[in-house]
């Protein structure tokens, strides 16, 4: 199956500070998938972005699949952007997930 | 917006005891997954259902079993409940042409 590792595995920003977080994933991919988990435990998912470079809000993904490899932009982080972002991928032919661990986000004010 | 609800939220069980963790989902989507979340190993998929009927392993489905009697419910059977399984369990369902998965808020589940 796929492995999928996400960097760095904790980030500490000031208000207002733009966050870069990165995942590497070690075999295609057809599907790839962001999500967000709060403190509380919940999962929301941000966006697909599966190739090519997807913006909503302040987030912007790029997804560069011959290098296997994807970002999620965060800009003007805000405080309440605080909690765990997550990468999933599809692997190819299966339509089933591999998450990767996890970048534990703190935005202070 | 995709719903997906679990039932119980909580749940404490005892060693050897029967559980049983339900999922249902209005979204209409074909795909259905089960997973577990533990520090340190992130998010792993025990099983998952194509549609009403099917069942399929994923990477840690020894002490599981999966049950897919509709399109919209999936529930998952620990038969005799062991410490280890103590976890936090999510059900997702899929749209398999977008590629996107959309979750419960999770079930608590603590063996004695």
């Amino acid at each position: 199956g796929q492995q999928v590792q996400q960097s760095p595995s904790s980030l500490v920003l000031q208000e207002g500070e733009n966050a870069e977080l990165q995942c590497n994933f070690s075999s295609t991919a057809t599907q790839l998938q962001w999500f967000y988990q709060s403190p509380g435990g919940s999962l929301v998912s941000l966006l697909s972005n599966p190739s090519g470079t997807k913006h909503t809000g302040r987030l912007t993904s790029t997804t560069v699949t011959k290098e296997r490899r994807s970002s999620l932009h965060i800009s003007s982080s805000q405080t309440t952007d605080s909690g765990t972002y997550l990468c999933a991928i599809e692997d190819t032919g299966y339509q089933n997930f591999y998450f990767g661990k996890g970048t534990s986000l703190t935005v202070i004010p | 917006e995709a719903a997906v609800t679990q039932s119980p939220r909580n749940k404490v069980a005892v060693t050897g005891g029967k559980v049983t963790l339900s999922c249902n989902q209005t979204n209409n989507h074909n795909n259905m997954y089960w997973y577990r979340q533990d520090t340190g190993h992130g998010l792993r998929l025990i099983h998952y259902s194509y549609g009403a009927g099917s069942t399929e392993k994923g990477d840690i489905p020894d002490g599981y079993k999966a049950s897919r009697p509709s399109q919209e419910n999936f529930s998952l059977i620990l038969e005799l409940a062991t410490p280890s399984q103590t976890s936090v369990y999510f059900c997702a369902s899929g749209d398999a042409d977008r590629g996107e998965q959309y979750f419960g808020p999770g079930t608590r589940l603590t063996v004695l």
